[in-house]
């Protein structure tokens, strides 16, 4: 079935570095992808989307990409801070479809 | 924030019994999505809410169960309680696909079966 997987389980980036979580995603007929961002006790935060018909998409300080040919997604954060400590998940869902599929994340630990 | 609020926050319960989650939506958004987060994993999808009818159903036993109401609010009832219903319990909130369906979430219940 479809599935979302995640390369890297936990990620640790010294203050200030850039980070990058990388995702993959098994079915071809997903067309939208968001990145979340979850801290302990709470729910996944919205950070930046793409859809199929983008290859990059920017806002602040993170940065998604999207290669559709070997179904990969990443998420570049710049400059991490002490804040973007949290897991991230990236989901993936079809335009016609109900429902987001989520891999299991990755924990981004920000050493000071 | 997202405007998407869960209650209750935490909640324990015991084998057998049942319970009854509840959300509200961001203003605006008519549609209501509900996620089972187990520890340490992703969000799974149980199943989907728009204009009061279940509008998709995750791999979920029909003991899981749920309603919206008019005013988009929504209830997520799972009866029979086992084990392994504990986790976190997430409402999304978003508007119809496939226009704008960006799906916001809640804070999410913590539910404890014990």
């Amino acid at each position: 079935g479809e599935s979302v997987g995640l390369h890297l389980p936990t990620l640790s980036v010294q203050e200030g570095d850039n980070s990058i979580i990388n995702c993959a995603y098994s079915n071809s007929a997903s067309d939208y992808f968001i990145w979340y961002k979850q801290e302990s006790g709470k729910g996944p935060q919205f950070i930046i989307d793409i859809r199929s018909n983008m290859d990059k998409r920017q806002g602040q300080r993170v940065t998604v990409l999207l290669n559709k040919t070997v179904k990969h997604l990443s998420l570049q954060i710049a400059a991490t801070q002490p804040g973007d400590s949290a897991v991230y998940f990236c989901a993936e869902k079809e335009s016609n479809g109900q429902n987001f599929v989520f891999g299991p994340g990755t924990r981004l630990s920000v050493l000071p | 924030e997202t405007g998407v609020t869960q209650s209750p926050t935490h909640l324990i319960k015991t084998r057998g019994q049942q319970v009854t989650l509840r959300c509200s939506s961001q203003s605006g958004h008519n549609t209501v999505s509900w996620y089972q987060q187990a520890l340490g994993q992703g969000p799974q999808f149980i199943f989907q809410y728009y204009r009061e009818e279940e509008n998709g159903r995750g791999n979920f036993p029909p003991r899981f169960s749920g309603l919206q109401f008019p005013n988009y609010s929504s209830e997520l009832n799972v009866n029979a309680l086992e084990l392994d219903d504990s986790a976190l319990y997430l409402c999304a909130s978003s508007l119809p696909s496939p226009s704008t369906d960006t799906q916001y979430f809640g804070p999410g219940t913590r539910l404890t079966v014990l």
